[in-house]
């Protein structure tokens, strides 16, 4: 069974950089694409972009400029950077596990626990 | 971005009534739509993928349909543990985007 379980600050200053690490177990990083999310209190989720295994990405337009996600697969991680924080980036963060179907299309079906991140001074 | 709405925003309902969620998308998405249920203060769980395939482990009570821009999720009968929030998700293009959710509440 994989696990996903996300690390990191919980508290963040606005300005800084959020910086969160999710660990997979129970299986290997490699083959799949590998997801962040966030959920603002009370909100739907948000994609906040993609890593696969070997180090491509995507990002959410909306958050490409500020957003850099990396992979290490000898630790089986990635991780998240989110730079220059505001009280609007204070969200449930979660990884996923993406899988494919239909050759294109995909699904987050492992999801880790998420982690809050308040930005606040 | 492919907006996803869902209705309804609510929905009140009782052990084993039947209850429909409608979510359509802003553009075609052909197949590519998932449905997750969220409880508080847990992550989404994988229902349906594909519109219509049910998530390994997931009770046959759920179910979904439609293609296109319209789709809509099923659960059969209604019990205890089925309360919660509902989402659409679409991975027809990048960024995936989610619906603003259906909260399933007791009535």
């Amino acid at each position: 069974q994989v696990h996903l379980q996300e690390s990191g600050p919980g508290l963040v200053m606005p300005s800084e950089t959020l910086s969160l690490t999710c660990t997979v177990s129970g299986g290997s990083i490699n083959s799949y694409y590998w997801s962040w999310i966030r959920q603002p209190p009370g909100k739907g989720p948000e994609w906040i972009g993609y890593i696969y295994y070997s180090g491509s990405t995507d990002y959410n337009p909306s958050l490409k400029s500020r957003v850099t996600i990396s992979v290490d697969t000898s630790k089986n991680q990635f991780s998240l950077k989110v730079n220059s924080v505001t009280p609007a980036d204070t969200a449930v963060y979660y990884c996923a596990r993406e899988s494919s179907y239909f050759g294109s299309g995909s699904s987050f079906d492992y999801w880790g626990q998420g982690t809050l991140v308040t930005v606040s001074s | 971005d492919i907006q996803m709405t869902q209705s309804p925003s609510s929905l009140s309902a009782s052990v084993g009534d039947r209850v429909t969620i409608t979510c359509r998308a802003s553009q075609t998405i052909t197949r590519f739509l998932n449905w997750y249920q969220q409880k508080p203060g847990k992550a989404p769980k994988l229902l349906i993928y594909a519109a219509s395939s049910l998530q390994s482990g997931v009770p046959s009570r759920f179910s979904g349909s439609g293609s296109g821009t319209d789709f809509t999720l099923t659960i059969s009968s209604l019990q205890p543990e089925d309360f919660a929030t509902y989402y659409c998700q679409q991975s027809y293009s990048l960024p995936n985007t989610f619906g603003q959710g259906t909260k399933l509440e007791i009535k």
